[in-house]
């Protein structure tokens, strides 16, 4: 499988519990997003890098919030001191970014449930 | 905000062509029309993409009207797997964001 891969696929922890997930782009995809998306709400934009740099930055993603792609491949989302609010789908997705209007492929995301 | 307008719902028979619609009338001339769907518990699945042409590839067609405020997918001869939600997002290619900026879209339903 080439696709996007986001790994674990659920991760159930309880609040306060700091939480890492982990996503690999498509090879040679060199721009990838995160995203949230919540029970009957579609994705939110929440970061992006092009290669290891992070380029843009939600509001949404608040100092608990971490990402990092410290080699221009996999990526990393941490979320410190979880809260009940930050039960969602983490999705990734990753583009190639040489063609501006190429669009971002979306791996299966990482359910997080906050007990 | 989402930059488009989607029904919420649809239905259509197995067998028979899906046409969705979405308006986006206050898009820019460098903006593109992406389609996604997304089927419950996977991520979004691209679907297709246009700036101004028409375009077709094996999911589908993209119709987009001539002055670009309105475009239409179409599933040519649905199934029951194409039951999901379709998303409409519009995005520019120079500068700008990045992000693609998601409405509720269209619940598809497939009927047998």
């Amino acid at each position: 499988d080439t696709g996007v891969s986001q790994d674990p696929r659920h991760k159930i922890t309880k609040r306060g519990q700091n939480v890492t997930f982990r996503c690999d782009p498509i090879s040679e995809h060199n721009r990838l997003y995160w995203y949230r998306q919540t029970l009957g709400q579609g994705p939110e934009f929440l970061t992006y890098f092009q290669n290891e740099a992070q380029l843009e930055k939600s509001r949404l993603l608040s100092d608990r919030f971490s990402a990092e792609r410290p080699k221009g491949s996999f990526s990393t989302l941490e979320i410190q001191r979880t809260e009940q609010g930050d039960s969602a789908m983490y999705l990734c997705a990753s583009s190639l970014g040489r063609v501006s209007h190429q669009p971002q492929h979306f791996g299966d995301g990482t359910r997080l449930s906050i007990l | 905000d989402a930059k488009t307008t989607q029904p919420p719902s649809m239905d259509c028979a197995e067998g028979r062509a899906a046409n969705l619609p979405c308006n986006h009338s206050t898009i820019s001339g460098n903006e593109y029309v992406y389609w996604y769907r997304q089927i419950h518990s996977q991520g979004p699945q691209y679907i297709i993409h246009g700036l101004k042409n028409n375009e077709t590839n094996e999911m589908a067609s993209l119709i987009i009207t001539e002055d670009r405020k309105s475009s239409t997918l179409i599933l040519p001869h649905a199934t029951l797997r194409d039951t999901a939600v379709y998303y409409c997002i519009v995005r520019g290619s120079q500068g700008g964001s990045e992000k693609l900026v998601f409405g509720k879209g269209t619940k598809l339903t497939v009927n047998p």
